[in-house]
């Protein structure tokens, strides 16, 4: 069955700090992969997808992901964080003509 | 330019009511979604039509019926409600299953 860990549910780090939030999922094949950050209230917003291609991605608000096959994750890193980062994080997997399934988030605290 | 769009934004009722949330969307995308997200922020899928034909029907109480008059509209109308369905319900749509999804700003439902 397709599934989604994110192993993580709170990551503390300081502003300036740099980010790393963790993904890994089970999937009979390659699948596409995105991240989106929910603030309190909000609703979802996508921050960057992988389909194919080039295995690092840029994403808005200066986010990147990078695909690993071999260890089926898809890691979110930011170099410098900023107190607007707050949020919730959720990894999600899908292939074309199939649902997403997402991880259960994280939630990421900013201290200053 | 709201996108995706979702009325009303909070919903308080009384068990036993039923009750309709709607969502309409102006991206041109031929597949909507309903997702639930309980309290711990875990998001389920409930429903997801394309070129307004039901595709997906997960494990959902048959209380829940989602209609789509066209597609750029997806409805939600619940019979009977029950305390378990205070949740936020979020609205999504895609180009196509699988592919990036576009997200309401989410209907939070409080049932008394």
């Amino acid at each position: 069955a397709q599934s989604v860990t994110q192993p993580d549910i709170h990551i503390t780090v300081s502003e300036g700090a740099s980010l790393e939030l963790r993904c890994n999922y089970s999937y009979g094949a390659t699948p596409y992969l995105f991240w989106y950050v929910q603030s309190p209230g909000q609703g979802l917003q996508l921050l960057l997808k992988y389909f194919s291609g080039d295995t690092l991605v840029q994403g808005i608000k200066g986010f990147e992901a990078e695909f690993k096959r071999s260890q089926s994750s898809f890691n979110l890193r930011k170099p410098s964080v900023h107190w607007s980062d707050a949020a919730e994080y959720f990894c999600a997997v899908g292939q074309y003509g199939n649902k997403l399934v997402f991880g259960a988030g994280t939630i990421l605290r900013v201290k200053s | 330019d709201t996108a995706v769009s979702q009325t009303p934004k909070y919903l308080v009722t009384q068990m036993g009511n039923d009750k309709s949330i709607k969502c309409e969307q102006n991206l041109g995308h031929d597949t909507m979604y309903w997702y639930k997200q309980d309290s711990k922020k875990f998001l389920k899928i409930m429903f997801s039509y394309n070129n307004k034909e039901l595709i997906i029907n997960e494990t959902v109480p048959n209380r829940f019926s989602p209609k789509s008059p066209d597609k750029a509209h997806l409805n939600l109308h619940i019979n009977s409600l029950e305390l378990g369905d205070s949740a936020v319900y979020f609205c999504a749509s895609s180009q196509v299953p699988g592919n990036e999804q576009y997200f309401g700003p989410g209907t939070r439902l409080t049932v008394t």
